[in-house]
């Protein structure tokens, strides 16, 4: 059965440092998601996108966030300068139509320290 | 905004209990409700949803009804086993817009 997969699984990192988040959507999905949850906290939408654009994007997602579709395959997110504050488990979703049912992959969980 | 609540977890029951977990959601408008579980290491899945007032969701043994006079969506079972050992998450979203909004999870374990 497809599946969204998310690598890695665990990315430790120095505040202030570049991390990208890589995911693999489902192979005929056209939207593509990113969530993230802070520990004990409620899971929150951070951006959705189609056709290489962004659909659109929450309050958390400032400029040091950006996402790619770098080839046919990956659908990543950056952040550009990591804060203490977004260590969490980030989570990427497909689906194949707008408002169809969305596939979560596993969840990166980043630590910042 | 919209926003849902779940009754805060770990759930512990034994095998065969009875399962209740409460949640309830703000809305504008007339929302979709969803329960997705993760299981340990696994991404969420869908596990049931309904889309209006007085729909019933069910999947695996589960079922969820939509309570509009309410604004509930419990989700229970009649017999939990061991393998429903999971993170359940209480979800919504607005029948114009594509983004998920989720509870904070209740852990639910069973025990054999």
């Amino acid at each position: 059965e497809p599946e969204v997969t998310q690598t890695p699984s665990h990315q430790v990192t120095q505040m202030g440092q570049e991390v990208i988040l890589r995911c693999v959507p489902i192979s005929n999905h056209l939207y593509f998601y990113w969530y993230r949850q802070i520990l004990g906290q409620k899971v929150e939408f951070l951006v959705s996108f189609y056709n290489n654009e962004i659909s659109e994007k929450s309050e958390i997602f400032d400029d040091q966030f950006s996402v790619e579709r770098p080839d046919g395959s990956n659908f990543t997110l950056k952040i550009r300068s990591t804060k203490l504050e977004d260590s969490a488990m980030y989570f990427c979703a497909s689906s194949e139509d707008y408002l169809g049912e969305q596939f979560f992959g596993p969840g990166t969980r980043l630590t910042v320290l | 905004g919209d926003s849902v609540t779940q009754m805060e977890g770990p759930v512990t029951l034994s095998e065969e209990a009875f399962l209740t977990i409460n949640c309830t959601y703000t809305a504008t408008g007339y929302p979709s409700l969803f329960w997705y579980v993760q299981y340990p290491g696994e991404g969420l899945q869908l596990l049931l949803k309904a889309t209006k007032a007085d729909d019933k969701g069910s999947n695996k043994g589960f079922e969820a009804t939509y309570r509009k006079e309410t604004t509930s969506f419990h989700l229970e079972k009649g017999s939990v086993q061991v393998s429903d050992s999971a993170v359940y998450f209480c979800a919504l979203s607005d029948p114009e817009d594509d983004k998920i909004i989720f509870g904070k999870g209740t852990r639910l374990h069973i025990l054999p």
